[in-house]
């Protein structure tokens, strides 16, 4: 099946800080990829969503210039977390649908997730 | 509002036990599925169903779409402390809708 890679799996800055979150694939290529947001003992609220090449499209509530993303290319988007605070401490996890080999995958790929602790 | 409605929230039983976890909606999907997730990881796919009635087993897990497809059920033979986890169901509106994921339902298998 197809792999997603996060990194880092976890991390702790301080408040005022930028984290950014990586999120790959391995052995396919990610025509859209996703970031959503995991609060202890809750589910995924998707963030935002975004296509190679293109601007992401976020969610109602989840601001755009705090939670930069980018997908430059079919392997490979960035979640920066931009002065972070202590309220955006929780477990972003991405996922990612596309191709390989000519096969279309309409199925999302989660990745590991990565936990941020903001101090 | 929350979309997917999964109940119960948390179940917790002795191993051998038999379980049922119900997902539902007013909304109609294309497509459901249903991820089993441990602590600090990320969601792993079971199965996904496309089909009304339609009915899927995975070893001592079955999965079943309900005919209007709103709703779905997994259902849990003989649990095994192993089987421990968050159990999400995710629907999907269209072809290339985003995925909606249901609270989740802790379940906790003791030995």
């Amino acid at each position: 099946g197809a792999v997603v890679s996060q990194h880092p799996s976890w991390v702790i800055c301080k408040s005022g800080t930028s984290v950014k979150i990586e999120c790959r694939s391995l052995d396919f290529q990610a025509t859209t990829m996703f970031w959503y947001r995991q609060f202890p003992k809750q589910s995924l609220m998707l963030m935002a969503t975004s296509n190679e090449g293109s601007k992401a499209t976020y969610e109602q509530g989840v601001e755009k210039d705090k939670f930069l993303i980018n997908h430059a290319s079919l392997t490979l988007s960035t979640l920066t977390v931009t002065s972070a605070h202590p309220e955006d401490s929780s477990f972003y996890i991405c996922s990612a649908r596309g191709f390989s080999s000519g096969q279309s995958y309409n199925e999302q790929f989660f990745g590991p997730g990565t936990r941020l602790t903001v101090l | 509002t929350q979309l997917l409605e999964q109940s119960p929230q948390f179940l917790s039983i002795q191993e051998g036990e038999n379980l049922t976890v119900y997902c539902n909606s007013s909304s109609v999907f294309s497509s459901l599925q249903w991820y089993r997730q441990e602590p600090g990881e990320g969601p792993v796919l079971l199965v996904t169903v496309v089909t009304g009635g339609e009915v899927k087993k995975l070893k001592r897990l079955t999965f079943q779409f309900g005919d209007a497809r709103k709703d779905s059920s997994l259902h849990i033979t003989a649990a095994q402390p192993g089987d421990t986890g968050l159990y999400l169901c995710a629907g999907r509106r269209g072809s290339q809708g985003n995925l909606i994921f249901g609270k989740g339902t802790k379940l906790s298998v003791k030995p």
